[in-house]
């Protein structure tokens, strides 16, 4: 199916694991983004890339990993999960071209409970 | 530097009444700005978005914005509320000289409805 899929949905850890939530879309899209979503925060970039082999930080990339071997996957992992790492994941992509009028197309979310 | 405010984290209207949500934004630049929406579980989605072409926007299920500089706001309206609007809904500003990793959402407005 064409879109963006995430996962897993849900997931639950331990303080000082590692987990790695996954991305994955089917447009061929450039760019592609995490965010986290917190209650009074509204959407935080964390990481972004333009292209396979090019990533960047964003606002709050602390204690995140990502990677882009491949235009379609972007994965991003937690080396060692905190509490406050608790939150919500969306990943996002973007349409070719260095244009901020690009929207951008989420998918559904990766809910992380960090004990 | 950009930034965008929602003014009032949640708003509760009755089924039928006009739905009025509140976004000013502050840019050196001309602006991109957009609203999506996020149903509860879901992603967020594209409600509408303004390029600097017509300053009313018009958007989908109903929904349409008004550009004004002087005034420096994106207010979100909608004349009927259905039940089925009951989300959360995020202003966000851009533009035209950055890519869509630049991209600022506000902190949601979520929207209850009344029967």
């Amino acid at each position: 199916d064409a879109g963006i899929t995430q996962s897993p949905r849900y997931k639950i850890t331990e303080t000082g694991r590692q987990v790695t939530l996954m991305c994955h879309q089917t447009w061929s899209h450039s760019y592609m983004f995490w965010y986290r979503q917190d209650l009074g925060h509204g959407l935080r970039l964390i990481y972004y890339s333009a292209a396979a082999d090019i990533t960047d930080k964003g606002e709050v990339p602390d204690g995140y990993v990502v990677s882009r071997s491949k235009t379609e996957n972007f994965p991003l992992t937690l080396e060692s999960a905190t509490r406050s790492q608790t939150s919500v994941y969306f990943c996002a992509s973007s349409g070719a071209g260095r244009s901020g009028a690009n929207v951008l197309t989420f998918g559904a979310g990766s809910r992380l409970t960090v004990l | 530097a950009q930034s965008v405010t929602q003014l009032g984290s949640h708003v509760s209207v009755s089924e039928g009444a006009l739905v009025l949500l509140r976004c000013n934004y502050s840019s050196s630049v001309p602006p991109y700005l957009f609203w999506y929406v996020q149903y509860p579980n879901q992603g967020l989605q594209l409600l509408l978005k303004y390029t600097s072409a017509a300053t009313l926007v018009k958007g989908i299920n109903g929904f349409e914005a008004e550009f004004k500089k002087s005034e420096t706001s994106f207010h979100l309206t909608k004349p009927s509320a259905h039940m089925s609007d009951a989300a959360e809904y995020f202003c966000a500003v851009s533009d035209r000289y950055s890519s869509a990793s630049k991209i600022i959402f506000g902190s949601g407005t979520r929207l209850s409805i009344r029967p």
